[in-house]
């Protein structure tokens, strides 16, 4: 079955930086779009970024443009998140989610790891 | 962008009634293919998203038929046919026809009366 497992998150000061990491099982990654989407202490669900199959398309949400880049490993069956100059608003559940057939239809998520921004 | 609307976004519901959650895009979801990508997540408390509904009205595998989807163009509909105490949680509408950025609703909380 489809297993996504979050890591790396964990409390870090305004303008700091970390990296996210979403471990894939029970499925081709390598076949398949990925997104990240984040979820703020007692909020709605906000699309963060999406990455192609094969890592050669990215796109971004206004918000984190510029600061942070989705990447992938196929070789690992993992796929990251660098989250730089940090800010309190960035405060969130993030959870990665496989796509199918098209990059508009999530399938799968993970259980999210928290991020906390905070001096 | 495309902004999707939901009502009401608090739904107080008796055990074995009807609920029917509205999801509204501020423009057409029809993709140039001729699918419309509009899923409907369930989130129970404490728990990630899960998907129910696929391109409007097509069921999840495992999702309990009393869930239901329908809709075209820019108005949508998740309705529960008799409410079970395990369906409490926020509803979410999602658009994926035009992008980037993928659009969420803002959530319909469904509880028990």
């Amino acid at each position: 079955q489809v297993l996504l497992v979050e890591s790396g998150g964990g409390v870090v000061q305004p303008g700091g930086s970390l990296r996210l990491s979403c471990a894939a099982s029970g499925f081709t990654f390598s076949g398949y779009g990925m997104h990240w989407v984040r979820q703020a202490p007692g909020k709605g669900l906000e699309w963060v970024a999406f990455i192609h199959l094969d890592g050669s398309n990215e796109k971004y949400a206004d918000s984190v443009k510029g600061r942070f880049t989705i990447s992938r490993d196929n070789s690992k069956n993992t796929l990251y998140l660098q989250m730089n100059s940090l800010r309190t608003e960035d405060t969130a559940v993030y959870y990665c989610a496989k796509v199918i057939e098209t990059a508009g239809n999530i399938d799968y998520w993970g259980q999210g790891t928290l991020v906390t921004v905070s001096s | 962008d495309v902004v999707m609307t939901q009502s009401p976004l608090s739904l107080p519901v008796t055990l074995g009634q009807p609920a029917s959650i509205s999801c509204r895009s501020s423009q057409s979801l029809v993709h140039s293919n001729g699918n419309i990508y509009l899923n409907w997540f369930q989130q129970r408390p404490g728990q990630p998203p899960r998907r129910l509904i696929y391109k409007v009205s097509n069921r999840d595998s495992g999702v309990p038929d009393r869930f239901s989807g329908s809709g075209s163009g820019t108005d949508f509909t998740l309705k529960i046919s008799r409410v079970e105490a395990e369906d409490v949680g926020v509803y979410y509408c999602m658009q994926g026809t035009h992008w980037p950025p993928f659009t969420f609703g803002p959530g319909t909380k469904v509880d028990i009366k």
